[in-house]
Order: C-alpha cells, then structure tokens, then sequence
C-alpha cells in the first residue's frame, strides 16, 4: 500500500498567515491527490482534487499543487473558520490512503 | 438536497457483529461507487472498503478482509457494511462516502453524519 506523509502534524498560526501543509508518497501518485478539511464532530470536507483542482464552492484562499510524490496545500490568508485538521489522500490505487493529518491551531 | 445518512452504530463486545446501513437520497446511487471511513477516537481517517455501482467489485483494507463485508442494495438506495470478529481497534465513527465524479471510486465529495460503532466489554 502506499504511505502517505504529512508535515507537520501540527502548526500554530494566525489569522491572515500564509500557511502550507506537505504531504509525500511513498511511490509516485501522479496527480491523484486530495486535500480534506476535517473539524470535531463533522464529516470530512472536500477541499482540492486532483492535486490542484478546487472543489466548487471552496474559498479561492485555498490551492493545491505538485504531482508525483510531493504535493503542498497552501491557504494564503488564514480565516477563522480555517482552524482545523487537514488531511491528504491518494486514490491512484488501493488502499485509498490518507495522511496522517495536520492540525492548525490559533497562535 | 444530496444526502447520506448512516445508522447501525453500537456498543458491543469484542467477537461480536454488527451491520451498518448508509441510505443514499438526492442522487442516482447506482450510478456511484460508494466507500465506508471510519475515524477512531483521538486518530486520523481510515479508508475501510468500497463497492462498484453494480456490487461486482469490492475493496477492502488489509485490516479489516474476512472480517468486514461491504455490500449495497441499489433497489434501497442503501449500503451496507456487516462487521464481524469486531475487535477494540475497530471502535471509530464510520462515514459512508460518495465520490466526486459517477466514473470513479474517489475522492469523496459527499459523507454522512457518521455512526459511532464501540468495541468493548
């Protein structure tokens, strides 16, 4: 199965930071990557598919990029709403992997 | 509106089973492959097993083959997913979840409420 890895496991920022969450694959994915954002007691929410592709109705502040095996998720100015857990996944084969998480926490 | 509502969620004993129900509204969900996930408490998310439109083809992950089975009714717009051998490691929330796109088997656009399934004595 493939791995994935995310860094860090946790951030502390502020609001109107830049922030950007890595996540690696243990073997190539090509572009067969997204991106997650996960708050307590709510289902998971789709962010960014594809690697880069951003899922209607997601804030533009959010953007992918990378293919292979490094991919980046970079939120360019840090909302309110945006403290929470992230999650990468790969879907180019089984198991349909994700990462280990990140957690952005206020500074 | 697009839905999925899970149900089934439990506390039982280590050995013993359980099944889980997704019903699926709003969408054409034969059209769809369709996954279980499942999230234990304090950890990440887990990709537990997937079904093709038609039920032919299932998937699972390694940790869960011959104790878990995934199967679907398109009649119902349901999904199923029969837990046996339940073991403590198996306790988590567990989301049905729809892909983004008809044509293929992730990522997920569209997830349950989730149902809490706890394994202990």
């Amino acid at each position: 199965d493939i791995q994935m890895t995310q860094s860090p496991s946790t951030l502390s920022a502020s609001v109107g930071d830049r922030v950007t969450i890595t996540c690696r694959a243990s073997q190539s994915i090509s572009k067969w990557l997204a991106w997650y954002q996960k708050k307590p007691g709510r289902a998971p929410n789709l962010l960014i598919y594809k690697a880069s592709t951003l899922q209607s109705g997601v804030p533009s502040r959010f953007s992918g990029s990378g293919s292979g095996t490094e991919f980046t998720l970079t939120i360019s100015s840090l909302q309110p709403d945006d403290f929470a857990t992230y999650y990468c996944q790969q879907y180019n084969s089984y198991s349909l992997t994700f990462g280990g998480g990140t957690k952005v926490e206020i500074k | 509106e697009v839905q999925l509502v899970e149900s089934g969620g439990a506390l039982v004993q280590p050995g013993g089973s359980l099944k889980l129900s997704c019903v699926a509204s709003g969408f054409s969900f034969s059209n769809y492959w369709m996954s279980w996930v499942r999230q234990a408490p304090g950890k990440g998310l887990e990709w537990v097993a997937d079904i093709k439109q038609d039920g032919s083809e299932k998937n699972y992950v390694d940790s869960v083959k011959g104790r878990l089975t995934i199967s679907r009714d398109n009649a119902k717009n349901s999904m199923y997913l029969q837990m046996n051998s339940l073991r403590a490691e198996d306790t988590s929330v567990y989301y049905c979840a729809r892909p983004y796109n008809s044509g293929w088997y992730g990522p997920f656009d569209i997830w349950g409420q989730g149902t809490v399934v706890t394994v202990s004595s």
